[in-house]
């Protein structure tokens, strides 16, 4: 079955940091743009990050640029979004999304998503 | 990496169809054929209904149809079910890897 399984969220302080996890499997993460997404409790669904299949480019939403960090490991098939100096509004579930294979934009596959909270 | 605008809400009954609207801009949704749709349920995942503006991924139901013209793409449901009952969002390739997202819009079936 093909999946994706968030972890690493949580409750966090303004200006913390914490480092999001996602695990695949069912299909070979090797071949595909990942990306992550999130959604403030009751807000719409926001692109935030997403990086190439070998991890040399990457691309941000611009209210997270220099403070987040996209990064995989092929060899355990797992995606990672570390976050730095983190505010209010950076609360919400965050969602890892598979980009499908080809001459093609879109998210096909999700996670279930991972709570982050932060707040003092 | 402004929002595309969509309606708040659309309602229809059973059967009926509604359309909604997704606005963009020259730099997103009238340059690319890269529009996407996803429902979204209460506490769930979105899930994708419409890929490059117009096609239905394997299992999704022919009701549910997209398109474009200009800056604003579509996404109409016809033969309204109370299933459909949702939120839904369209997503645009913005060049440089990046996407963004709609503001969202509530679908009530009536």
């Amino acid at each position: 079955e093909v999946q994706l399984v968030e972890s690493g969220g949580g409750l966090v302080q303004p200006g913390g940091s914490l480092r999001l996890s996602c695990a695949a499997s069912g299909f070979s993460f090797s071949i595909y743009w990942m990306s992550w997404v999130r959604q403030a409790p009751g807000k719409g669904l926001e692109w935030v990050a997403n990086i190439k299949q070998d991890g040399r480019e990457t691309s941000y939403v611009d209210s997270v640029k220099g403070r987040f960090t996209i990064s995989r490991d092929n060899s355990k098939n797992s995606l990672y979004l570390q976050m730095h100096s983190l505010r209010g509004e950076d609360t919400g579930v965050y969602y890892c999304a598979r980009d499908p294979v080809g001459a093609t934009w879109y998210f096909d596959i999700w996670g279930r998503g991972a709570l982050v909270t932060v707040s003092s | 990496q402004s929002a595309l605008t969509q309606p708040r809400s659309v309602s229809g009954s059973p059967g009926q169809s509604v359309t909604i609207s997704c606005a963009g801009t020259s730099s997103d949704v009238g340059t690319y054929n890269f529009v996407s749709w996803y429902q979204q349920n209460p506490g769930k995942a979105p899930k994708v209904m419409i890929y490059d503006v117009s096609k239905r991924p394997s299992g999704v139901p022919d009701r549910f149809s997209g398109s474009k013209s200009g800056n604003t793409a579509s996404l109409t449901i016809s033969g309204l079910r109370a299933e459909d009952e949702a939120d839904y969002y369209c997503c645009s390739y913005a060049g440089t890897y990046t996407y963004v997202f709609g503001t969202g819009t509530k679908v009530t079936v009536l």
